[in-house]
């Protein structure tokens, strides 16, 4: 079946680059997000990448797609307080509403 | 629209009690998804609806949980008998399947605690 991992926590100093890996077993993927969530709230869309794409840039996000190792990162540039959050990454066939998660990652910044 | 709306923020319960979580989709959206979110196994897919009609429930943990969705803008999730071991955040989520990017909106969720 379907599974998407991702590694629970990762620390970065301000203003340095956050970098967080997901792997899926999907290969019928055809869309893969990544969400935010913050404290105490639900989850909202950060951004997103079609399986025909490689890479994907907003602002200083960027999204970096390999699907023949079928592994998805995302690129944070020069982290801020503000994106302390746990991020996850997710999956979806082009076919299905079923969108699968990833455990998530906690992000942490220290100064 | 307000979002996905859930209700209770916040429900404590004794073990044994009948817990029922509500949630509000989004108007026009036709897919409804139910999670559960703890520290130990992150965010689990339990149920999801099309159209009202449940698809795949693979994800609910035993016979003790039950969902229904008797209209387009209505889902309750029950649990009957509650154990300590249910004790998460359960969250609610709608979306319009279009055949694009089909973005999933969450509600707030509500944390259950079953002492």
């Amino acid at each position: 079946g379907e599974d998407v991992e991702q590694s629970l926590f990762l620390s970065v100093r301000e203003g340095d680059s956050s970098v967080i890996n997901c792997t899926y077993t999907d290969s019928s993927s055809t869309y893969l997000y990544w969400y935010k969530q913050e404290p105490g709230a639900g989850l909202q869309l950060l951004t997103y990448i079609f399986s025909n794409m490689d890479m994907k840039q907003d602002q200083r996000l960027t999204v970096l797609l390999n699907k023949k190792d079928k592994h998805l990162s995302l690129r944070i540039a020069d982290t801020q307080t503000g994106d302390s959050a746990i991020y996850f990454c997710a999956e979806r066939e082009s076919s299905a509403s079923k969108i699968i998660f990833g455990s998530g990652t906690r992000l942490s910044i220290r100064p | 629209d307000a979002g996905v709306i859930q209700s209770p923020r916040h429900e404590v319960t004794e073990m044994g009690q009948e817990v029922t979580l509500r949630c509000k989709p989004i108007s026009g959206h036709n897919s409804l998804f139910w999670y559960r979110q703890t520290m130990m196994r992150g965010l689990e897919l339990l149920i999801y609806f099309n159209n009202n009609v449940p698809i795949d429930d693979s994800g609910m943990p035993e016979d003790r949980f039950s969902a229904k969705m008797p209209n387009a803008s209505f889902s309750t999730l029950k649990i009957q008998p509650s154990e300590p071991r249910d004790s998460a955040v359960y969250f609610c989520a709608s979306s319009e399947k279009t055949g694009g990017i089909t973005e999933a909106f969450f509600g707030q969720g509500t944390r259950l605690t079953v002492v």
